[in-house]
């Protein structure tokens, strides 16, 4: 199956400033997904973004399927964006299913 | 519109016991899925069905079995409950294989 990389595992910011999470993927993908997983344990979507750039408020995106990584970008952090963010590939031939990586903590501190 | 619904939200379970967790969804979505997801750890595929009356096994299948006799509705059993079955369990939907994957609030169940 493929394999998702995140990192850094983990990411300790004062409130107000910027970051880059970055997943690796291995193989060609129809699906990629990048979810925020609050501390009560919500799965938020954030992202549908098998390729190219999307924008959301603070958050944006960039994925590069030719190269296998996307990019999940965090401006002017706030305390609410504790938590840990997932992404997750859908293989070509995968009938859909997710492959997960093993998450990025965020902690924001004020 | 509800999304994808869950029931029940907590479960506490002595071991040999059994129990369905029922996943609903309105969007009439072809595609549902089962995950569990463990402390510190991704989510992982239990099982999946790509339309009513279908389902196939994904990469944690052991000790689970499920159901599709409705399209909106996907049923997770267990047969007899394990204490390596507690975790959280998620459930998902998307209209079609590539498509965004919606998911529920998740089901918290515990084992003793």
């Amino acid at each position: 199956g493929i394999q998702v990389e995140q990192s850094p595992p983990d990411l300790i910011l004062q409130e107000g400033a910027n970051s880059t999470l970055r997943c690796n993927f291995s193989d060609s993908v129809n699906n990629l997904q990048w979810f925020h997983q609050n501390p009560w344990g919500q799965l938020i979507n954030l992202f549908y973004i098998p390729s190219g750039t999307k924008q959301n408020g603070r958050l944006s995106a960039t994925t590069v399927a030719t190269e296998r990584y996307s990019l999940l970008y965090i401006s002017s952090s706030q305390t609410t964006d504790s938590g840990v963010y997932f992404c997750a590939v859908g293989g070509t031939d995968s009938w859909g299913k997710l492959q997960f990586g093993a998450g990025t903590q965020v902690v924001v501190t004020p | 519109n509800a999304g994808v619904t869950q029931t029940p939200k907590f479960r506490v379970l002595k071991t040999g016991q059994s129990m369905t967790l029922l996943c609903a969804q309105d969007m009439n979505h072809e595609y549902m899925y089962w995950y569990r997801q463990d402390p510190g750890m991704g989510l992982r595929l239990i099982h999946y069905s790509v339309g009513e009356g279908t389902t196939a096994k994904g990469e944690v299948p052991d000790g689970y079995n499920v159901s599709r006799l409705k399209k909106q509705n996907f049923l997770l059993g267990l047969e007899s409950a394990a204490p390596s079955q507690t975790s959280v369990y998620f459930c998902a939907s998307s209209r079609l294989a590539g498509y965004e994957q919606y998911f529920g609030p998740g089901t918290r169940l515990t084992v003793t």
